[in-house]
């Protein structure tokens, strides 16, 4: 079993919609969480940040972490076709370790 | 303020070679990180340098080696390529102390093993 499991894609939605991007973990030791959005021929940019369980929101996006039942989510609100991209959640453990793991990513397309 | 800048952006090797990949941090990051992505496998982390020291390294075989220079600078080398290192090898910078989200991605090398 991998350390994160994300969604598989690709997921296709009409503009408007609202998404949502699951992802679950077995490491209990995991202690920040991360949305990350990534458009083709770009690297990874931080979306949401989270290190405690309930919801966090930032505009049209809301994260949503369940330490209990190990499983974030990221909302999309009122989705753009500029939110087509490639989202792949992150976790990383406390202390000066930056290493992150990742889920494999899901591609969502925002059809006009 | 720049970002993270990596060279070169492609790259297209053979069975067998060595290939160095280039990662320029953040004025001011101390700390650079290495992942490999490929459709099969995402996002794995390689190694994490730090003042000139590898403090983090994930699990890879010994062909993959890092560095770190006095200015931060940070090359990636992989010995004897496979054709299952095709892959986009991103670096990802950030400063002394923070948290991960002053962790910033560059735009990564895409390497092509034929």
């Amino acid at each position: 079993q991998k350390e994160v499991e994300q969604d598989p894609g690709p997921l296709s939605v009409p503009e408007g919609a609202i998404v949502s991007l699951n992802c679950t973990y077995s490491n209990s030791a995991f202690q920040y969480f991360m949305w990350y959005r990534q458009y083709s021929r770009k690297g990874p940019e931080l979306l949401m940040y989270t290190y405690s369980s309930g919801n966090k929101e930032d505009g049209r996006f809301t994260a949503q972490v369940d330490k209990s039942s190990k499983y974030i989510s990221l909302f999309i609100r009122d989705s753009q076709p500029s939110d087509s991209a490639t989202y792949l959640c992150a976790m990383g453990l406390t202390g000066a370790n930056s290493k992150l793991t990742f889920g494999k990513g899901i591609t969502l397309s925002v059809r006009p | 303020k720049a970002g993270v800048t990596q060279t070169p952006r492609y790259l297209i090797k053979t069975r067998g070679q060595q290939v160095t990949l280039s990662c320029s941090p953040i004025s001011g990051h101390r700390s650079v990180s290495w992942y490999q992505q490929t459709p099969g496998q995402g996002l794995q982390f390689l190694f994490e340098y730090f003042s000139e020291t590898q403090r983090n390294k994930g699990n890879f075989p010994g062909r993959f080696s890092g560095r770190q220079f006095s200015n931060s600078r940070s090359e990636m080398n992989v010995s004897t390529l496979e054709l299952g290192d095709s892959a986009l090898y991103l670096c990802a910078s950030s400063p002394v102390g923070k948290g991960y989200n002053e962790q910033f991605f560059g735009p990564g090398t895409r390497l092509t093993v034929l």
